[in-house]
């Protein structure tokens, strides 16, 4: 079983365009995140959702909105994609308290053109 | 200032040989946890091990291990007995304190096991 899944794995866009990225974890954590790893891959936080309550990392444009139906489920949505957005979108999930220790999903790789 | 220093961008290591892989981090908060994750070339981020700060023995997962050395802000991660499948970016990370968004990532360390 797929612990922390992600939908869709590979997405080839246009620019200008409005794209979501789902993910889904099946491990009973109260806290998921979303990352962005650049060509360097180098790994930033974007977002961090815990028992409703999202924690918005200053740094992301608000053309990047996470939405959260249930504790299983946070996707990323992207309006206006610009080129400097391809990356690899990582979703990942923890506890929220304890280790703490995330999880990640297999990532999306957003290619804009 | 960098929250999360890893100053070996490549290593080479031969099979069955141990290798270490740099860490060094930089907080005020007492409370923290140290992570090393695992991309191998397919994408994944694979968790292998964890330090909390308070921890008085060094983690160790089989074949990793930390190296925790709280006064020099240092977590080497100890691979042993190095196998071809270790080749991989390696990334050290940390969450700072007990806030969600306060988890930092290095540049990260990719090593390449020779046979």
């Amino acid at each position: 079983d797929t612990a922390v899944s992600q939908t869709p794995k590979y997405l080839v866009t246009q620019m200008g365009n409005d794209k979501s990225i789902k993910c889904e974890q099946n491990l009973g954590h109260d806290t998921m995140y979303w990352y962005k790893q650049d060509s360097k891959k180098f790994l930033k936080i974007m977002f961090s959702y815990n028992n409703k309550e999202l924690i918005i990392n200053e740094t992301v444009p608000n053309r990047f909105s996470p939405k959260s139906p249930d504790k299983a489920h946070l996707n990323l949505h992207i309006n206006s994609l610009e080129l400097g957005d391809s990356a690899v979108y990582f979703c990942a999930s923890s506890q929220g308290r304890g280790t703490d220790t995330q999880y990640f999903g297999p990532g999306t790789r957003l290619t804009v053109l | 200032a960098q929250k999360i220093t890893q100053t070996q961008p490549g290593m080479f290591v031969q099979e069955k040989e141990a290798v270490t892989l740099d860490c060094t981090y930089d907080t005020s908060d007492p409370s923290y946890g140290l992570f090393w994750y695992k991309q191998p070339s397919s994408g994944e981020m694979i968790f292998l091990i964890y330090q909390g700060s308070y921890d008085q023995q060094n983690a160790t997962e089989g074949r990793y291990s930390l190296n925790f050395q709280k006064a020099r802000k240092s977590a080497n991660l100890v691979i042993s007995a190095s196998q071809l499948g270790d080749s991989a970016m390696y990334f050290c990370a940390m969450r700072e304190g007990w806030n969600f968004n306060k988890f930092y990532f290095g540049s990260g360390t990719k090593l390449n096991v020779k046979p």
